[in-house]
């Protein structure tokens, strides 16, 4: 079955740092489009960053400098490293498999920086 | 960045009729391989977002027959023949021909 198991969020201060994790099984995440998602009530659906081919990266404007996008194929699991985090990082966080549009997501995991 | 924008932004129907949202991009999502990466994602209450369509017009796995996609350059429409009580949630358009791939900002479907 294919799966996708985000963990990693929680309350943080601004300018702190966090790490969320994607647990993936069903497939390899290796060569695959990878992606995170966040989403708040003002904003909506917002792309925050994608990895892709041969971790080839890319990041929304907002976030670059900031985040980074990383996978470990020996566990299966795409990483998000979120520092210097500010009060409009705070959403909910789902890790989507960018095949056909994003054909797979996980449940998600709530950021809050406050 | 490429703009999505749905209309309406709310859509009450009535069980069993037709329901139909529209998607313009500001730019044509016909990317240089020829592929309209196009697709229609459906968020119920409480649950993370759902493929439906890709690509315009293909229905994902599992996704029932009464779901369809159609459009081209910069104009699309998920319509939905017959609606059920299970397809009251939010739906997204989203395009992922160009970086940043961007998202509607959501319709609302509901039960009159």
């Amino acid at each position: 079955e294919v799966q996708l198991v985000e963990s990693g969020g929680g309350l943080i201060q601004p300018g702190g740092s966090l790490r969320l994790s994607c647990a993936v099984s069903g497939f390899s995440v290796s060569g695959r489009y990878m992606t995170w998602v966040r989403q708040t009530p003002g904003k909506g659906l917002e792309c925050v960053s994608v990895i892709y081919g041969g971790d080839i990266t890319y990041y929304t404007d907002s976030v670059r400098g900031r985040f980074t996008i990383s996978r470990d194929i020996s566990k299966n699991t795409v990483h998000l490293q979120m520092n210097s985090l500010r009060g409009d990082d705070t959403a909910v966080y789902y890790c989507a498999r960018g095949e056909n549009g994003m054909d797979v997501w996980g449940q998600g995991t709530t950021v809050t920086v406050s | 960045d490429i703009v999505m924008t749905q209309t309406p932004l709310s859509s009450p129907v009535t069980l069993g009729q037709p329901a139909s949202i529209s998607c313009r991009s500001s730019q044509s999502l016909v990317h240089s391989n020829g592929n309209t990466y196009l697709s229609w994602l459906q968020q119920r209450p409480g649950q993370p977002p759902r493929l439906l369509i890709y690509k315009v017009s293909n229905r994902f796995s599992g996704v029932p027959d009464r779901f369809s996609g159609s459009g081209a350059g910069t104009d699309f429409t998920l319509t939905i023949s017959r609606v059920e009580a299970e397809d009251v949630g939010f739906y997204y358009c989203m395009q992922a021909t160009e970086f940043p791939w961007t998202f509607g900002q959501g319709t609302k479907v509901e039960i009159k």
